[in-house]
C-alpha cells in the first residue's frame, strides 16, 4: 500500500531563512509519481512540482528546490530565503499507479509559518 | 493550466438536508474526476473516483448511499451529500483529468458546514 509521511507537523521560521520540508514515501510500484502542493488559507491546492520515479535529478525553480532520493524514498522540498507569502500548508503526494493523472495519496501536510 | 471550477465555494446547510457540489472542467473534457475530503487541520483523503458514463468507485469506508456521485457528462461531475450531519462538515475538493497520463487539475474546493 502507498503511504506518504510528512513528519514535520509545523515549522516556524523567520523571513529570509531557508527551510526544508521532509517527505518520505512507501510504494511497491516501480513506476510512480511524486508531487508537492501548497495550500494557502483560501484552501485551494497550488501545484508546485511533479516528479516521476525514473527522474532523480534535483530541480530548482526560483527559490524552490526539490531533492529526490530513491535510495531513502525521500522527496524533500527546500524554500530558500523564505518569505511571509510562503506561509501555508504544504502537502507531499504520491500517485498510486504509473499514471501521473491518477488519484493521489497525500501526506499529513506541514504547516509552514514564516514570520517577518 | 486547465481550469476546474467547483461550485459553490462554501455552503452552510441544516442537518438532515442534502447538498450538491458541482465540479466542472471548463476547457477540457474530463473523462475522470476524483473527489477528496479534508477535515479541519487534516490531510486530503480520496473519497471516490468517477469516470464519465459509469458508476463511481468509492474508497473503503465511504458510504456510497450518502455521498452520491454523478458524472453524466465530460465536463461535469456532482457530489451530493445526502441527509447531511455536522460530522460531514468538511472541505470537499475535486480534481479532473482528460485521459490516462494527462495532468489532473484541482478545483478550488467547497467548504461545507452543517449546522
Amino acid at each position: 500500500a502507498q503511504k506518504v509521511t510528512q513528519a514535520q507537523t509545523e515549522i516556524s521560521v523567520v523571513e529570509k531563512e531557508d527551510v526544508t520540508l521532509d517527505c518520505v514515501y512507501e510504494t511497491r510500484d516501480t513506476t510512480y509519481y511524486l508531487f508537492w502542493y501548497k495550500q494557502p488559507p483560501s484552501g485551494e491546492l497550488v501545484f508546485l512540482i511533479r516528479r516521476n520515479s525514473f527522474d532523480e535529478q534535483n530541480e530548482i525553480s526560483g527559490r524552490y528546490s526539490w531533492n529526490f532520493q530513491k535510495s531513502t524514498s525521500s522527496f524533500n522540498f527546500t524554500i530558500t530565503a523564505s518569505q511571509v507569502v510562503d506561509s501555508a500548508v504544504y502537502f507531499c503526494a504520491l500517485s498510486e499507479a504509473a499514471e501521473y493523472g491518477n488519484k493521489l495519496v497525500f501526506g499529513a501536510g506541514t504547516i509552514l509559518r514564516v514570520k517577518s | 493550466g486547465a481550469v476546474v471550477s467547483q461550485h459553490p465555494s462554501w455552503v452552510i446547510c441544516k442537518s438532515g438536508t442534502s447538498v450538491k457540489i458541482e465540479c466542472r472542467s471548463l476547457d477540457f473534457q474530463a473523462t475522470t474526476m476524483f473527489w477528496y475530503r479534508q477535515f479541519p487541520k487534516q490531510s486530503l483523503m480520496l473519497m471516490a473516483t468517477s469516470n464519465e458514463g459509469s458508476k463511481a468507485t468509492y474508497e473503503q469506508g465511504v458510504e456510497k448511499d450518502k455521498f452520491l456521485i454523478n458524472h453524466a457528462s465530460l465536463t461535469l461531475s456532482t457530489l451530493t451529500v445526502t441527509s447531511a450531519h455536522p460530522e460531514d462538515s468538511s472541505f470537499y475538493i475535486c480534481s479532473a483529468r482528460g485521459g490516462r497520463n494527462t495532468e489532473a487539475f484541482f478545483g478550488q474546493g467547497t467548504r461545507l458546514t452543517v449546522v
